[in-house]
């Protein structure tokens, strides 16, 4: 399967835990955005890298979430000391920079918070 | 600010056409995609505009007026399978997809 895959596709933890998902993208897209999707509503922008670089992160993000590509390949998403409300799915996307820049999606980790 | 508005829930009989509304308010525009989305699955590519037109691609068609700010998504010969929600996304000035809602298009036999 050379599509983008997301580890693991469910989670469920209670509240202040940490979590860490991970995110493998297309191979050759130098593009990893990260969203968050809840029930009814269209995904909310998170962040995203363009090979390793983080170049946008949203200002609805709280210091409670960290991402990262290491090395331009796969990335990682750690929320800290979850609560209730971080109950989503967790989309993760790839594409190649450009303007039409379609966005593979994964298929996404739901995480819920007890 | 940006804004990117379509119907929360439409209704379609099996076999029928029917036509998906997108308005959009962005800074910037550098394309529009439609998403479909089955439940408890991940969005998957439909269609991309960014010159004002019609894009027809097998039963499903998207327009697109950028002087308008609107978009629609025609589907046809309804197939119990195209129940889904249909997403908006607008590509803006920094090239950041800027989503809608999503509407939730119901099929009935």
């Amino acid at each position: 399967d050379t599509g983008v895959s997301q580890d693991p596709r469910h989670k469920i933890t209670k509240r202040g835990q940490n979590v860490t998902f991970r995110c493998d993208p297309i191979s050759e897209h130098n593009r990893l955005y990260w969203y968050r999707q809840t029930l009814g509503q269209g995904p909310e922008f998170l962040t995203y890298f363009q090979n390793e670089a983080q170049l946008e992160k949203s200002r609805l993000l709280s210091d409670r979430f960290s991402a990262e590509r290491p090395k331009g390949s796969f990335s990682t998403l750690e929320i800290q000391r979850t609560e209730q409300g971080d109950s989503a799915m967790y989309l993760c996307a790839s594409g190649t920079s450009g303007g039409g820049d379609e966005q593979f999606f994964g298929p996404g980790t739901r995480l819920t918070v007890l | 600010g940006q804004n990117i508005d379509q119907p929360t829930e439409m209704t379609a009989t099996e076999g029928a056409i029917v036509q998906i509304n997108c308005t959009y308010q962005t800074s910037g525009f550098n394309g529009l995609f439609w998403y479909q989305q089955h439940a408890g699955e991940a969005p998957t590519f439909l269609s991309y505009n960014v010159l004002d037109g019609l894009e027809e691609k097998g039963r499903f068609s998207s327009f697109l007026s950028r002087s308008k700010g609107y978009s629609y998504l025609l589907l046809k010969e309804l197939q119990m399978k195209d129940s889904a929600s249909y997403l908006c996304a607008v590509s803006g000035s920094n090239y950041q997809l800027i989503w809608g809602a999503g509407t939730k298009l119901i099929i009935k036999p």
